[in-house]
């Protein structure tokens, strides 16, 4: 099983900022990664596919980058709706399919 | 728009058994480009796979849920379902069902989601 570590756990920022938030594999994966954003009481909404590929009305200050065991999500200026816990999800090796344990991102 | 919802009972009693539907709306089961998958996210933590089936009925499991999980697929009423044996209090958690698509030489992402139910797995 592919082991997704996510760092930071919490990350505390303020609006206009810029922020990284990163991903780990245990084993390559080449682009074979998504990115979620999840906010209180809803679903996971799929923002970034194939590492760097943004989902349909996902805004351009979300940018995917990495390949192999290291992936980063990156919001080059944070609006307040950005509030909210970042999942990345594995597809490169299966089975199970794995997520990581998620980056809240507090404003 | 494609949407999915999921059914079923809210409290479960343990070592009895969760079933849970997830009802497609928008859109056909019937499509060759999709699995369609459940995930689910216990209180304050992560999120875990739990398997995915066709339209067909060919299903992929968690390993670590293979000997209780088992799903299945109703075309013709455009739902798919959950039956998870012998549940313990590690089963209570929110469940998500999501599409997925098919890819030739890899895995996909999730999208769209559910809204998610809470099942309480208590006596």
């Amino acid at each position: 099983e592919v082991v997704m570590t996510q760092s930071p756990s919490t990350l505390s920022v303020s609006p206009g900022e810029r922020v990284t938030l990163s991903c780990r594999a245990s084993q390559t994966l080449d682009f074979n990664l998504a990115w979620y954003q999840q906010k209180p009481g809803q679903p996971p909404r799929l923002l970034i596919y194939s590492t760097s590929t943004r989902a349909t009305g996902v805004p351009a200050r979300f940018s995917g980058r990495g390949s192999g065991t290291e992936f980063t999500l990156t919001i080059s200026s944070l609006q307040p709706e950005d509030f909210g816990v970042y999942h990345c999800q594995q597809y490169g090796s299966w089975p199970p399919w794995t997520f990581g344990q998620g980056t809240k991102v507090e404003i | 728009q494609l949407q999915l919802h999921e059914s079923g009972p809210r409290l479960v009693r343990p070592s009895e058994t969760l079933s849970l539907t997830c009802a497609v709306s928008g859109g056909s089961l019937g499509s060759r480009s999709y699995y369609w998958g459940w995930i689910r996210q216990p209180p304050g933590k992560g999120l875990e796979w739990l398997g995915d089936i066709n339209y067909g009925g060919n299903t992929d499991y968690n390993p670590s849920l293979i000997s209780r999980l088992t799903l299945s697929v109703d075309t013709s009423k455009n739902h798919f379902s959950l039956t998870l044996r012998s549940v313990t209090g590690a089963d209570t958690a929110v469940y998500y069902c999501a599409r997925r698509r098919v890819m030739t030489n890899s895995g996909s992402w999730f999208d769209p989601w559910g809204q998610g139910t809470l099942v309480t797995v208590s006596s």
